[in-house]
């Protein structure tokens, strides 16, 4: 079976710009959640995603965005890139167990972000 | 706001040694711990989940616990070899809605 997957895996945009990410959950997976991993830090958490709804947001500016389509694949959507924006940004799958809570997380390869 | 801290931020072993990675969090009401691997570059690799409700969770040479009040959990490699060379990371949910992760403990086995 698949994991999750992710494109585009390289980009470079130049600040003020605009960039989609996209992610296929795990077949089976109706959660899904992005983070961002600035180099060398742990991966800090943007959004959570659960049957097209908004379960969780982070600590992000409302120039991030995101939705989950029907097949609950997903998007990320980034606005007026800043420099600082830079990093790899990591989706994954999940579960919900019962009581609504996340299950075991699986990612994917990530989106290595440039702004120029 | 949960802070979770792993010690120490790098580890350098021989191959054959058994060693141990350390993470801590400092609000015990935890609701999932999971520790990933992380190759450079790459995505997170899942290790080992353990829920609140359990004390471990063994996979191969790979062990890790849990000790909710004390706000720890540690994962035992046994027997390391140069393929475990990676970045090893400790993330714990709250709510349930998002894991708050430490920094990482880059380790490097020595052939």
């Amino acid at each position: 079976d698949a994991g999750v997957t992710q494109s585009p895996t390289h980009l470079i945009k130049t600040r003020g710009q605009h960039v989609t990410l996209r992610c296929s959950p795990i077949s089976g997976h109706k959660s899904v959640s992005w983070y961002q991993q600035v180099l060398g830090q742990g991966p800090q958490f943007i959004f959570q995603y659960y049957e097209k709804e908004e379960r969780g947001r982070g600590n992000f500016p409302d120039r991030f965005s995101a939705r989950q389509f029907p097949n609950y694949s997903s998007e990320l959507n980034v606005n007026a890139l800043l420099l600082g924006d830079s990093a790899l940004y990591l989706c994954a799958s999940s579960h919900l167990a019962s009581g609504g809570f996340t299950g075991e997380l699986f990612f994917g390869e990530g989106s290595r972000l440039t702004v120029l | 706001k949960q802070e979770v801290t792993q010690i120490p931020a790098a580890l350098s072993v021989p191959e054959g040694e058994n060693l141990v990675l350390n993470c801590s969090f400092t609000d015990s009401a935890i609701y999932n711990l999971q520790w990933f691997r992380q190759d450079p570059g790459k995505g997170l690799t899942s290790l080992l989940l353990i829920q609140s409700s359990q004390r471990e969770q063994t996979s191969g040479r790979l062990n890790a616990s849990l000790d909710k009040s004390s706000g720890r959990s540690t994962l035992y490699i046994a027997a390391s070899q140069p393929g475990d060379s990676a970045t090893y990371l400790c993330a714990v949910s709250n709510t349930g809605n998002q894991f708050y992760f430490g920094t990482g403990t880059s380790l490097t086995v020595i052939p």
